[in-house]
């Protein structure tokens, strides 16, 4: 099984459209996760961090869901620009590493 | 502003040869990260650095050397280059405060013919 494991996509949606990720990782030890977005031909960056008690940053939610071992991303009254590749990231438990997932693509249109 | 910077966008080389790829963060960073990133295969982790002079292996290290000698400076050398090393690299750094948060270089797209 991967470390951190997402579902490719792509994901395409209309504009307005809500749309969740999730992103299941598989080292139960791991206490910090991140959301990254990289737009095609750019690096990532970071978009939210996720909290256990879930959190919210405008139009974008990340929750995690200890338990069952995946975080999500929520995405509200998608625009065009919300296009990318969406990265989670986990901490390894050791030093400052992380391990991204693969990324989902979203393609939001017209 | 944070500010990583890679030595070069893209990069031609020849099988065999030696390539330097180098990354300069402004930001004071502990650490820092080199990353290549494959259709498919997504970020993998080659080598990491906690401080100067200090070096981890990361998940690929295989065919790669690092080196820093300096804070800001965190370098990646290829010994021998080889076509299955064509990819994206990217650098990154993190404060050990903000670990979570890396900070990305444009990458390097880098050709091995």
């Amino acid at each position: 099984r991967k470390e951190v494991e997402q579902d490719p996509g792509p994901f395409n949606v209309p504009e307005g459209a809500t749309v969740a990720f999730n992103c299941t990782y598989s080292n139960s030890a791991s206490q910090s996760f991140f959301w990254y977005r990289q737009d095609c031909r750019k690096e990532p960056k970071l978009l939210m961090s996720v909290y256990s008690s879930g959190n919210e940053d405008g139009r974008f939610t990340a929750q995690l869901n200890r338990a069952s071992q995946y975080i999500s991303l929520l995405i509200r009254d998608s625009k065009l620009s919300d296009s990318a590749t969406y990265l989670c990231a986990v901490d390894t438990g050791t030093a400052s590493k992380l391990t991204f997932g693969t990324g989902t693509r979203l393609q939001v249109t017209l | 502003d944070v500010k990583v910077t890679q030595s070069s966008r893209y990069l031609v080389k020849r099988t065999g040869e030696k390539v330097f790829l180098e990354c300069v963060q402004d930001m004071d960073h502990e650490n820092m990260f080199w990353y290549r990133q494959d259709p498919g295969l997504g970020l993998r982790l080659i080598y990491f650095s906690y401080d100067v002079k200090m070096k981890e292996k990361g998940d690929i290290p295989e065919g790669y050397s690092v080196s820093r000698e300096k804070k800001e400076r965190f370098s990646l050398i290829l010994e021998s280059a080889s076509t299955n090393q064509t990819s994206m690299y990217l650098c990154a750094s993190s404060s050990v405060a903000g670990a979570g948060t890396q900070y990305f270089g444009p990458g390097t797209r880098l050709t091995v013919l």
